[in-house]
């Protein structure tokens, strides 16, 4: 669970789809998430999955879950300017285990 | 609503002085967390405390201590300061039931001189 990897730099055209991936490790991590860090802030959690689930879609978001080959992804519909920030997903072994990913860095052109 | 809180929000200190940083959840969560934040690095997990007076080592606990004496408070010590600590520190907490989700305060970014 230790080299959670993403891209680190994402621009997309505002009200185009974004799309960030992310690579995790443990097969036997039970949720993965998604955080949101703004400028100066700290993290927000976004959504997350259970391990057994293959998608989940809250309202602009969708998340696919692809675990024979470890790979999560977070899908923003129609990206808006408020959409920027940094975004890192995370995997978690047991009850307090989080590794997260190194971010992903969204620019939102207007 | 859910409340992490970091007692600073920018310090500036002096290589070899004693800092501490402190966090308060108003969510009586068992488990606490100090990770640093640095650019291209993510976060990296420094200490965790899973119950009162419990520690355990994160990633990088060299050159950091840990306080927990009460539920609600955990302190980051960093004994003696280095130019190389400088960084923006993280403060989490969560539950150890449920979906396990970490709540964040704001961070404190520390600059080293």
């Amino acid at each position: 669970g230790e080299d959670v990897e993403q891209s680190l730099f994402l621009s997309v055209r505002e009200g185009d789809s974004s799309v960030i991936n992310c690579t995790y490790t443990d097969s036997s991590s039970t949720y993965l998430y998604w955080y949101k860090q703004e400028p100066g802030a700290g993290l927000q959690l976004l959504t997350y999955i259970f391990s057994n689930m293959d998608m989940k879609q809250d309202q602009r978001l969708t998340v696919l879950l692809n675990k024979k080959d470890k790979h999560l992804s977070l899908r923003i519909a129609d990206t808006q300017t408020g959409d920027s920030a940094i975004y890192f997903c995370a995997e978690i072994l047991g009850s307090n285990q989080f590794y997260f990913g190194t971010g992903t860095s969204l620019t939102v052109i207007p | 609503d859910v409340k992490v809180t970091q007692s600073s929000r920018y310090l500036v200190k002096r290589t070899g002085e004693k800092v501490f940083l402190e966090c308060v959840q108003d969510m009586d969560h068992e488990n606490m967390f100090w990770y640093r934040q640095d650019p291209g690095l993510g976060l990296r997990l420094i200490y965790f405390s899973y119950d009162v007076k419990m520690k355990e080592k994160g990633d990088i606990p060299e050159g950091y201590s840990v306080s927990r004496e009460k539920k609600e408070r955990f302190s980051l010590i960093l004994e003696s300061a280095s130019t190389n600590q400088t960084s923006m520190y993280l403060c989490a907490s969560s539950l150890s039931v449920g979906t396990y989700e970490q709540y964040f305060g704001p961070g404190t970014r520390l600059t080293v001189t």
